[in-house]
């Protein structure tokens, strides 16, 4: 089974709109972590926000918020106020918390392609 | 600008040579990662080494190897390369192998296989 899955290849967002994008994943382990990275088209990997499995409040970095549904195994970005800059490719990553520093590698997910139209 | 340096940025070569890719973390990170993003595979984990020791393996082909350096610095080896090598190749750093700690990312080597 996918460890993250997100079911969106490609969105479509107009400027200054909210968007979502999903991610669903799949662990057994109660501590874990879970991230957000953009990738622009220059290739680079840059941070977004991260959740901890054990928060109790869902993460806000900026106009970047996680919606954080444990229950659900979701962990969904939303972005408020698009810009034409937020253009990119957004990968959800999980890091698990047991066993040996290997599994705290990020297993991620296939990414979602969004693109802001003005 | 994420503190973490890969050189060379992009890298053309041709079947069967062997490339070494070279990776600096940030200041203070003992422990690295390396990834590889491809086309039909995604990102993938391929190795961690935390303070100079190899601490996993992931899906790293025999071909492939690293190392870290005392000064923390490592580098990727790939021998024997294939077509299907081409790939962009990252790593990224962190101080610890916490739950927490975030994995800053370099701006990748772009290998290219003829």
């Amino acid at each position: 089974a996918q460890k993250i899955t997100q079911t969106q290849p490609g969105m479509f967002v107009q400027e200054k709109e909210a968007v979502t994008l999903d991610c669903t994943y799949d662990t057994s382990d109660q501590s874990y972590g879970l991230f957000w990275y953009k990738q622009p088209s220059s290739g680079e990997m840059i941070f977004l926000i991260y959740q901890g499995s054990y928060d109790e409040q869902n993460a806000t970095e900026g106009r970047y918020s996680l919606n954080f549904q444990k229950a659900r195994k979701s962990a969904n970005l939303v972005i408020s106020a698009s810009q034409l800059g937020d253009s990119a490719m957004y990968f959800c990553a999980m890091r698990e918390g047991k066993g040996d520093t290997g599994r705290r590698a990020l297993t991620f997910g296939s990414g979602t392609r969004l693109q802001v139209q003005p | 600008d994420s503190g973490v340096t890969q050189t060379p940025k992009h890298l053309i070569t041709a079947t069967g040579q062997r490339v070494t890719l070279r990776c600096s973390p940030r200041s203070g990170d003992l422990s690295v990662y390396w990834y590889q993003q491809s086309l039909d595979q995604g990102l993938q984990f391929l190795i961690q080494y935390y303070n100079g020791e190899e601490r996993a393996k992931g899906n790293i082909l025999e071909r492939f190897s690293a190392q870290q350096f005392p000064d923390l610095h490592s580098e990727l080896n790939l021998s024997s390369l294939e077509l299907g090598d081409s790939a962009l190749y990252f790593c990224a750093s962190t101080r610890t192998s916490g739950i927490r700690e975030t994995q800053y990312f370099g701006p990748g080597t772009r290998l290219l296989v003829l």
